[in-house]
């Protein structure tokens, strides 16, 4: 139990061109879902927090206009990355948890997504 | 600030024991995780603390001292499927997971 599926696994896109990344609790209900960046050999950073229905919170430094984030049901979250830049290449990885708020146990992961903006 | 740290790089020899550590500075404490990734791969989980003490799972153990702000996860009878990424996280007063950078085991035969 408790996986999450995203989708792309890999996706190679031009500079300027927008990307989504599908995230998505495929046998629970999440009320939150977070996004994280990781780039070779360093520590997952978090970006946002999502809850179902309502807007994400974004972490510093993270531009909410250039990533957007829709947490639309309780199964599936999207991440926009918005006119994408070779510098926005990096291993997107979301997770999903089954509580919402303080009573989150463990977060479940998702295989990540490699962007390649070329 | 908050901080977490663990060492970048060990290595083990297959069969043997590691034990690989992680102390912590954070606001208020909810929690010490352990995840293993593949190099390439999302995390898994492997181990949760929340009060002291010692917690054993099959090969894997994890250890938490709260008055040290101290954690150990300790491997056994290591094999070469164990070569990876190793991160403590602590959830902090807000719920939100502080994440180390990582600590790469190297196996060799």
């Amino acid at each position: 139990g408790a996986v999450v599926s995203q989708h792309p696994s890999r996706v190679i896109c031009k500079s300027g061109t927008s990307v989504k990344i599908e995230c998505r609790s495929l046998d629970f209900q999440a009320t939150t879902m977070f996004w994280y960046r990781q780039f070779p050999k360093q520590s997952l950073m978090l970006m946002a927090t999502s809850n179902e229905g309502s807007k994400a919170t974004y972490e510093q430094g993270v531009e909410k206009d250039k990533f957007l984030i829709n947490h639309a049901s309780l199964t599936l979250s999207t991440l926009t990355v918005t006119s994408a830049h070779p510098e926005d290449s990096s291993f997107y990885i979301c997770s999903a948890s089954p509580l919402s708020g303080g009573d989150t146990y463990e977060q479940y992961f998702g295989p990540g997504t490699r962007l390649t903006v070329t | 600030g908050q901080n977490i740290d663990q060492p970048t790089e060990m290595t083990a020899t297959e069969g043997a024991i590691v034990q690989i550590n992680c102390t912590y500075q954070t606001s208020g404490f909810n929690g010490l995780f352990w995840y293993q990734q593949h190099a390439g791969e999302a995390p898994t989980f492997l181990s949760y603390n929340v009060l002291d003490g010692l917690e054993e799972k099959g090969r894997f153990s994890s250890f938490l001292s709260r008055s040290k702000g101290y954690s150990y996860l300790l491997l056994k009878e290591l094999q070469m499927k164990d070569s990876a990424s190793y991160l403590c996280a602590v959830r902090d007063s807000n719920y939100q997971l502080i994440w180390g950078a990582g600590t790469k085991l190297i196996i060799k035969p």
